[in-house]
């Protein structure tokens, strides 16, 4: 079974400071995906990463996947409030057809 | 256009009971998942359908669960004689192509109580 852990669990901030959230696996993924969702939503797709050292920028948030293809970090510079919710990461194997998915971490970021 | 869409939003129902749960993915998409979000626990596979291939069942948790697809749209997961332990998020999210790396959309959820 292929598990990806997520840290940290929960992470409570102010408005304007960084933050780093990693997803950890024993395993090799061919690729990652990124989600964040919101109370009440389903996960929406932010990212996906494909190649070992690939690093990929959307705005106020920047996406790593790690050399190995085993690990994958997610920075956010100048939080807003607007970014609260749970980030979910989500890994992809070409020997299945199916997501697996990390349990996530459950951002606040207070005005 | 339409997104992703799950009926009912919210079931509560008494153990023993079976229930069904609907989904309706983007007009056009060939693949339908089936995911379970527990407190904690992140999402959980159950169930994929793409195309007119046999399903993958490989995550359902007992056969209590069932889920068909009806003409490659709307799908019906089916849970029998409902559990506490089933009380949680079912999302359901579909998928344009066969292409793994393709973006999944989900739709917003039923949330299920089970007493």
């Amino acid at each position: 079974t292929q598990l990806l852990e997520q840290s940290p669990q929960f992470l409570s901030i102010q408005e304007g400071e960084n933050l780093t959230v990693y997803c950890n696996s024993s395993s090799v993924f061919s690729s990652l995906q990124w989600y964040r969702q919101e109370p009440g939503e389903g996960p929406v797709l932010l990212v996906t990463v494909v190649t070992g050292g690939e690093v990929k920028k959307l705005k106020r948030l920047t996406f790593q996947f790690g050399d190995a293809r085993k690990d994958s970090s997610l920075h956010i510079t100048a939080a807003q409030p607007g970014d609260t919710g749970l980030y979910l990461c989500a890994g992809i194997n070409s020997g299945y057809s199916t997501l697996t998915f990390g349990k996530g971490t459950m951002l606040l970021v207070s005005p | 256009g339409a997104g992703v869409s799950q009926s009912p939003s919210n079931k509560v129902t008494e153990k023993g009971k079976d229930v069904e749960l609907r989904c309706d993915p983007i007009s056009g998409h060939t693949a339908l998942y089936w995911y379970r979000q527990s407190l904690g626990q992140g999402l959980e596979f159950l169930i994929y359908f793409q195309g007119n291939s046999a399903p993958d069942k490989s995550g359902l948790p007992s056969d209590r669960f069932s889920a068909e697809r009806t003409g490659g749209s709307v799908s019906t997961l089916t849970i029998q004689r409902t559990q506490q332990e089933d009380s949680a998020v079912y999302l359901c999210a579909s998928r344009r192509g066969g292409t793994r790396t393709d973006t999944q959309y989900f739709g917003p959820g039923t949330r299920l109580t089970v007493l």
